[in-house]
């Protein structure tokens, strides 16, 4: 069975300042990874993710997360955060081939201060 | 307009009472989800429908019933909502394989308050 594992419940981080947001995922089967992100008071939207290929993926907002399969994880970096990355972000997997549905972790606050 | 839309969007009700949350999407998506989200548990999965005739239980659907009526359809019912069901709920759509390959796609959630 699939599952998620973000680390921090709570990363704090100065506005320019790099932030990187760990995920760790179990699965016996190949697998698909996403990030999405919940701005306070809203849904959650697709920030990006990996289905195959190249191992690092970037969104249009200057984040990336590089997938690593020896280390089973997805983390997920930004060089320079800004007040408006504020936001909890959630990693989840899905299993490939799939008759399967997204396991979410418990998610991850970020939280940029002047 | 939302691609995936929920109604209502605040509820406040008593225990005991039966409470339907409505979930509706233009995305022509076969896959439908309801979830719910409590500070520090992240999602949690309560039922998910893969087709109209395809309805399976989630993680924790123990206290909920769904009702999928059409593709676009899919509801939330609490048979007899209790306060620890006090949560943000959300729907979600998805189809499977290229090139979406299970990426959801959310509706802004439904905050229930039960008393």
């Amino acid at each position: 069975a699939q599952s998620v594992t973000q680390l921090d419940s709570q990363v704090p981080v100065f506005e320019e300042a790099p932030v990187e947001l760990r995920c760790n995922y179990s699965s016996s089967v190949s697998v698909y990874l996403f990030w999405y992100v919940q701005y306070p008071n809203q849904g959650l939207q697709l920030l990006l993710k990996y289905l195959s290929g190249s191992t690092l993926v970037e969104s249009i907002n200057g984040f990336e997360a590089e997938f690593n399969k020896s280390q089973t994880s997805f983390h997920l970096r930004k060089p320079s955060v800004h007040i408006s990355d504020t936001a909890e972000y959630f990693c989840a997997v899905s299993e490939n081939p799939g008759y399967s549905t997204l396991t979410f972790g418990k998610g991850t606050m970020l939280l940029v201060s002047p | 307009d939302a691609d995936v839309t929920q109604t209502p969007r605040n509820r406040i009700t008593k225990t005991g009472k039966r409470i339907m949350l409505e979930c509706s999407q233009t995305k022509g998506h076969d896959r439908m989800y309801w979830y719910r989200q409590d500070p520090g548990l992240g999602l949690r999965l309560i039922y998910y429908s893969f087709d109209v005739k395809d309805i399976n239980k989630g993680e924790i659907s123990d206290g909920y019933s769904v009702s999928r009526q059409a593709q676009a359809k899919f509801s939330l019912s609490l048979e007899s909502a209790i306060p620890n069901q006090t949560a943000l709920y959300f729907c979600a759509t998805s189809d499977f394989g290229p090139p979406m390959y299970n990426e959801q796609f959310f509706g802004p959630g439904t905050r229930l308050t039960v008393l």
